[in-house]
């Protein structure tokens, strides 16, 4: 069965350094989703890409952060200076449908642990 | 932003029990509805989704909505402690890109 996946598991990082995490979507899906889920907390949504561009992101989602398909496969996000509230499980998600309607069901990958110390 | 809200819990059951997980949410537009179930330390995978009022059965899952309560719940009849974990309720954005989910409930299956 297609999966989405992430690489690395697990990141640790200092504060202040960039970090990129990456993500390959299912291969027939056109819509990628970042989310990221504090120890604790409950998940939350960062981001949506659909045609190489941004098509709706969140608050927290500030100048810090970017997001990009450099190849046909691998879609990414960039953290440019890392705080220690950036420490997360960071999700990458996909689907096929993208109209948030009957159907659009979301697949996630395993995560990546992002650790800032 | 829609508000998802859900008991933390832990909901204990015992096992071959049935498990009772409930979900209310604020926004009456609402339309897609969607149960994922977390192990700890593990990434949010899909039991059910629903889109209309009743009931939606897949194996021992069943999913309940009703709209007009704003309310939607799953059962999970012959509980297994396989089941022990986060349940997730969650539902799309006013766009339809963003899932927003609720803060889940821990349920416990005690051989």
């Amino acid at each position: 069965e297609p999966e989405v996946t992430q690489t690395p598991s697990h990141q640790v990082t200092q504060m202040g350094q960039e970090v990129i995490l990456r993500c390959v979507p299912i291969s027939n899906h056109l819509y990628f989703y970042w989310y990221r889920q504090i120890l604790g907390q409950k998940v939350e949504f960062l981001v949506s890409f659909y045609n190489n561009e941004i098509s709706e992101k969140s608050e927290i989602f500030d100048d810090q952060f970017s997001v990009e398909r450099p190849d046909g496969s691998n879609f990414t996000l960039k953290i440019r200076s890392t705080k220690l509230e950036d420490s997360a499980m960071y999700f990458c998600a996909s689907s096929d449908d993208g109209t948030g309607g009957a159907g659009d069901t979301q697949y996630f990958g395993p995560g990546t642990r992002l650790t800032v110390l | 932003q829609k508000e998802v809200e859900q008991n933390s819990g832990p909901l204990s059951v015992p096992e071959g029990a049935i498990a009772s997980l409930n979900c209310t949410y604020s926004d009456r537009v609402s339309q897609s509805f969607f149960w994922y179930r977390q192990y700890s330390g593990k990434s949010p995978e899909l039991i059910m989704s629903i889109y209309s009022n009743g009931d939606k059965e897949d194996g021992r899952f069943t999913a309940q909505l009703n709209k007009a309560s704003q309310y939607v719940s799953l059962l999970i009849r012959d509980s297994q402690p396989s089941d022990s974990a986060t349940y997730l309720c969650a539902l799309y954005s006013n766009s339809g890109y963003a899932l927003n989910f609720g803060k889940g409930t821990s349920l416990l299956v005690t051989p």
